[in-house]
């Protein structure tokens, strides 16, 4: 299997752009979690997904900010419009079963740097 | 709310030292305990967890940890170090039945050769 796919891994924009990251979970996974790291407050829960339906998107950080899943093997971040403070890494998460007390598979990260 | 804290930013220790890194979590009920490790630019890998059973737990890579209860702590052991071993290592806290994992702000480990 090749492990939870994300893109782009490096992005840079400027201000007031849309972005959109991407994921790709490991087949038959069932949860998918985006998180945001940086250095000032490590890694964050933004939102995650069991059976592509959003459970809990407490951590997102405003309305500038929305996750989708369409389907079972995709799932999307947006930001729209991109300030500087949201530069960070944004992990892509996916899980087998319906809670973390599984394993978490991460895939390798968007590295976001908003000018 | 379940917490975790990892007092040590930043650990420096020789190579076939040994070590241990420091978690202490906070919750009111029964939670699930984790260490992750992320090496330079990947994403986390799961070193190993605690769930129930033996409060000694094995993971990967010669690691280990125990859970104490009534210090309410998790901490991470190697009794040999290597290079290999340089990476950020994170504790994690969940509960049964709660997807949400909360990370604690993570240690850096450097060897020193």
């Amino acid at each position: 299997d090749a492990g939870v796919i994300q893109s782009p891994r490096h992005e840079v924009t400027e201000m007031g752009q849309e972005v959109t990251l991407r994921c790709k979970p490991i087949s038959g996974h069932n949860s998918l979690f985006w998180y945001r790291q940086t250095m000032m407050r490590g890694l964050e829960l933004l939102i995650y997904f069991n059976n592509n339906v959003p459970i809990d998107d407490s951590g997102m950080p405003e309305d500038r900010f929305s996750a989708k899943m369409p389907n079972a093997s995709f799932s999307t971040l947006k930001i729209q419009p991109s300030e500087p403070r949201d530069s960070a890494v944004y992990f892509c998460a996916s899980s087998p079963g319906t809670a973390t007390n599984e394993k978490l598979f991460f895939g390798s990260g968007t590295q976001l740097s908003v000018l | 709310a379940q917490s975790v804290t990892q007092l040590d930013s930043q650990v420096p220790v020789f190579e076939e030292a040994p070590v241990e890194l420091r978690c202490n979590y906070s919750s009111s009920v029964s939670v699930y305990l984790f260490w992750y490790v992320q090496y330079p630019n990947q994403g986390l890998q799961l070193l190993l967890k605690y769930l129930s059973g033996s409060t000694l737990v094995k993971g990967i890579n010669g690691f280990e940890a125990e859970f104490n209860k009534s210090q309410t702590s998790f901490h991470l052991r190697k009794p040999s170090v290597h290079i290999s071993d340089t990476a950020e290592y994170f504790c994690a806290v969940t509960k049964f039945g709660n997807e949400k994992l909360t990370f604690g702000t993570g240690t850096r480990l450097t060897i020193i050769p």
